[in-house]
């Protein structure tokens, strides 16, 4: 059974370009949450979605940054016109039927904007 | 106010010994659940163990074991016969009810231990 896979792992990319991150949950899994770890800091989270919807965004920055869970294929975390600022850790988190399972992780996209 | 507050940045044991990461939540629902993750140096984010509200017993999971302190609001960590691969950022978290119906996560700012031969 595999993890929730994530990629890519690395992604390099000039300012005011657009970075595509995609999450795939654990098999069985609808519930996918994305989260934001900045370096030498924790974890903090930007959206918790389902299929096909999003539950919550309060984490996100209202501008730039959009993110989708199709009926079918990955989820996707897109930023567009990135800034240095936007650096950081990417990681999606996904969890079984119910919300108060346990979120398992997986390996994270590091961006680098240049 | 923080949600999940972790007050040692930075921590040293020495192998085979045991050691307690400290973590305090602030929450005001009856019902929530405590977690700690591991970060290596790789980057991943690996699950250690569980603590619901309602649980009586501490969680335990091998050398992992959850000292859950409900009336003090805290939930420690403790390793027991530290490894050297248990040098590591470790992140408390703490899921509680939000609006809409479900349960969100947040993390506090994580310690780092380090395990001396």
């Amino acid at each position: 059974n595999a993890g929730v896979m994530q990629n890519p792992r690395h992604l390099v990319r000039r300012r005011g370009q657009e970075a595509r991150l995609r999450c795939s949950p654990m098999k069985g899994h609808s519930h996918v949450y994305w989260y934001r770890q900045l370096p030498e800091e924790g974890l903090k989270f930007m959206v918790y979605l389902q299929k096909e919807n999003i539950i919550d965004e309060s984490g996100m920055p209202k501008e730039r940054f959009s993110a989708e869970f199709p009926k079918e294929g990955p989820s996707i975390l897109r930023i567009q016109q990135v800034v240095r600022g936007d650096s950081a850790a990417y990681f999606c988190a996904s969890s079984p039927m119910t919300v108060q399972e346990t979120q398992y992780f997986g390996p994270g996209t590091r961006l680098l904007v240049l | 106010a923080q949600k999940i507050t972790q007050t040692q940045p930075g921590m040293f044991v020495q192998e085979k010994e045991a050691v307690t990461l400290d973590c305090t939540y602030d929450t005001s629902d009856q019902s929530y659940g405590l977690f700690w993750y591991k970060q290596p140096s790789s980057g991943e984010m690996i699950f250690l163990i569980y603590q619901g509200s309602y649980d009586e017993q501490n969680a335990t999971e091998g050398r992992y074991s959850l000292n859950f302190q409900k009336a003090r609001k805290s939930a420690n960590l403790v390793i027991s016969a530290s490894q050297l691969g248990d040098s590591a950022m470790y992140f408390c978290a703490m899921r509680e009810p939000y609006s809409g119906g479900y349960q969100k996560v947040t993390f506090g700012t994580g310690t780092k231990l380090q395990v001396i031969p």
